[in-house]
Parts: C-alpha cells; structure tokens; sequence
C-alpha cells in the first residue's frame, strides 16, 4: 500500500523568506512524485513532479522540489515566498507498478500562510 | 484548450436522494479518475476509468459508482445519500494509461448533504 505524510498542518512564513513544505512517501515500488497547490474553492492545480533522474525538480511559479530515496521525502521549495503563495499544499504519490494504475494518494495536506 | 469542468458546481440533496456528477475531461484525455475531499479524511481516491472501463477503485461503499462513455465524459452517482457523503467531488484527467502524466484537476462538486 502506498501512503504520503505531511507533518506540518500549516507552515508560517514571512513574505521574501524560504518557503519549505515537507513531505514523505512509501510505496512498494518505486515511486512518481507529484506536488498540488489548491486556492479557496478551486481544484488542485499542479505544481511539479519527479519520475526519474536528476534529484531536484523544478516547477511552477518558481517552486522546486528535491527527491530524497533513501529519506524516503519530497520536500517542496520556494528561495522567497510570496504572499499570493498563501495556500493548501499536497503531495501525493503514484506507485510505478502496473497495477496501480493512476491512482494518486495524497497526503493530509498543508496550509501555507505568507505574511507581508 | 478548455480544462476539465465539472457540473453542477454546487448541489444540496437530503438523506436517502442520489446524486449524479459529472465530468468533462480535458480534449484528448482518456482517462478520469475521481477523488472526494472532506476535512476529516482529506482526498480520498474513487475510481478511475478509462476506454469505459473502470480500471482502479478506492474502498469506498457501493453507492458509489461511475461510468464513462465513449467520448470520456464521465458521471459518478451516488445513492441513498448520507450525511458523511457531503464532500467536495473532484474530477481529473489525463492522457492515457501513461503512468508518469500528471492529472489535471476541475473545479469540484460540492455536494451538502442534509
């Protein structure tokens, strides 16, 4: 079974400062990477992912993301935060096996608040 | 090219009703997967079809369930409505059977049960 961890329910910063959001997997094979971003009454909308090769992924809206095996983590990353960054983060995690088809889990989810 | 949209956008229903969703995928996606968001236990998997088939399903109760049809919109119905059911329904597409795509999220359903 597949599952995704976001230890933090929300994660503070000031506007200008790094911005981390951590998040770690378990998948019984080797796993796809996949980080959203949901505004207030909108869907998810995707930021970046990793299949495969280099370790750091870059993405969307100048968010990157660095892919750890043996940590087994995907912590996403943004150099300076912006306010409008304020948001509901999620990781979620496809297993590579055939027979999960594309089924996504996600992770609890972390609200971000960016303050001026 | 237009995203996924999904109607209605909002729908209130009582105890006992059923509910139909549904789902247009992005132009060339086949394949639909839906999930159910609620505060209590986050995004949870449904289904997910493809070609009108149904190629994965999450543990949820069969009042639960889905179709797609030959032009990959895809419906999801409930029955025998519950309290617990009130969610918000996403939809997402994507191309194919190609496990490394990200799949692209619509707006939701938000279903309130009361």
């Amino acid at each position: 079974a597949q599952s995704v961890a976001q230890p933090e329910d929300q994660v503070n910063v000031a506007e200008g400062n790094p911005l981390t959001v951590k998040c770690t997997y378990s998948v019984s094979g080797n796993p796809y990477l996949f980080w959203y971003v949901q505004y207030p009454n909108r869907g998810l909308q995707f930021l970046l992912k990793y299949i495969t090769g280099d370790n750091l992924v870059k993405g969307s809206y100048g968010f990157e993301a660095e892919f750890n095996k043996s940590q087994t983590s995907f912590h996403l990353k943004k150099p300076s935060a912006l306010v409008s960054d304020s948001a509901l983060y999620f990781c979620a995690v496809r297993d590579a096996i055939k027979a999960a088809g594309n089924k996504l889990t996600f992770g609890g989810g972390t609200r971000v608040l960016v303050k001026p | 090219k237009a995203g996924v949209t999904q109607t209605p956008r909002y729908l209130i229903k009582t105890r006992g009703q059923q509910v139909t969703l549904s789902c247009s995928p992005i132009s060339g996606h086949r394949s639909v997967s839906w999930y159910q968001q609620t505060p209590g236990q986050g995004l949870q998997f449904l289904f997910e079809y493809f070609s009108e088939t149904q190629r994965n399903k999450g543990n949820f109760p069969g009042r639960f369930s889905g179709r797609q049809f030959s032009n990959s919109r895809s419906e999801m119905n409930v029955s025998t409505l519950e309290l617990g059911d009130s969610a918000l329904y996403l939809c997402a597409s994507s191309l194919g059977l190609e496990k490394r795509g990200e799949q692209f999220f619509g707006p939701g359903t938000r279903l309130t049960v009361l």
